[in-house]
């Protein structure tokens, strides 16, 4: 159980095009979906964290208008990449938080989503 | 505010070997501590959490970690290391609410046959 999903696995697309990720949980419901991101051999930052229903919360200098969240339903958070540059190619990962099995604390991680910019 | 901070971004092990990863915290509030594997071009995979019960947690895959609250550490062990364990981990650190998970570093491991 507590499966997370990501689309695509990997993307490539032009300078100045947007692109979407969709995160999934499969098998129970998320109140919270996190979105990190993860450049070559280094850790996961935190971009963004958002609720079921409600505007996300952005991490200090991350650009909300260029990296939109949208987190419409308890399964689907999606992450728009807007005018994308290649300075925006990295891995992005999300996570999903609910209460299956009653672990409210727990994040699940997606496989995540490799975005090339050209 | 918390951070997380672990020892080593490289560690060479041979198969067979004890491996020992070192992770240590600082957390303004009673801290919920996890490891996670990463393997090339994948998410991440939970090994084990500490969530204010015992101090010794066992994980999947072999692994462990003790939490010492006198020197806020959180280390990972597996007694013998075998070759699918090469990959990439992490320690990361949360409140009992689970709000934001902050993460170390990472350690690599390698594996030598």
């Amino acid at each position: 159980g507590a499966v997370v999903s990501q689309h695509p696995s990997r993307v490539i697309c032009k300078s100045g095009t947007s692109v979407k990720i969709e995160c999934r949980s499969l098998d129970f419901q998320a109140t919270t979906m996190f979105w990190y991101r993860q450049f070559p051999k280094q850790s996961l930052m935190l971009m963004a964290t958002s609720n079921e229903g409600s505007k996300a919360t952005y991490e200090q200098g991350v650009e909300k208008d260029k990296f939109l969240i949208n987190h419409a339903s308890l399964t689907l958070s999606t992450l728009t990449v807007t005018s994308a540059h290649p300075e925006d190619s990295s891995f992005y990962i999300c996570s999903a938080r609910g209460s299956p099995g009653g672990r409210t604390y727990e994040q699940y991680f997606g496989p995540g989503t490799r975005l090339t910019v050209t | 505010a918390q951070s997380v901070t672990q020892l080593g971004s490289h560690v060479s092990v041979s198969e067979g070997a004890l491996v020992l990863l070192r992770c240590n915290y600082s957390s303004s509030v009673p801290p919920y501590l996890f490891w996670y594997v990463q393997y090339p071009n994948q998410g991440l995979q939970l090994l084990l959490k500490y969530t204010s019960a015992a101090t010794l947690v066992k994980g999947i895959n072999g692994f462990e970690a003790e939490f010492k609250k006198s020197e806020t550490s959180f280390h990972l062990t597996k007694p013998s290391a075998h070759m699918s364990d090469a990959a990439e981990y992490f320690c990361a650190v949360s409140g009992p609410e689970g709000n934001k998970l902050t993460f170390g570093g990472g350690t690599r491991v390698l594996v030598k046959p």
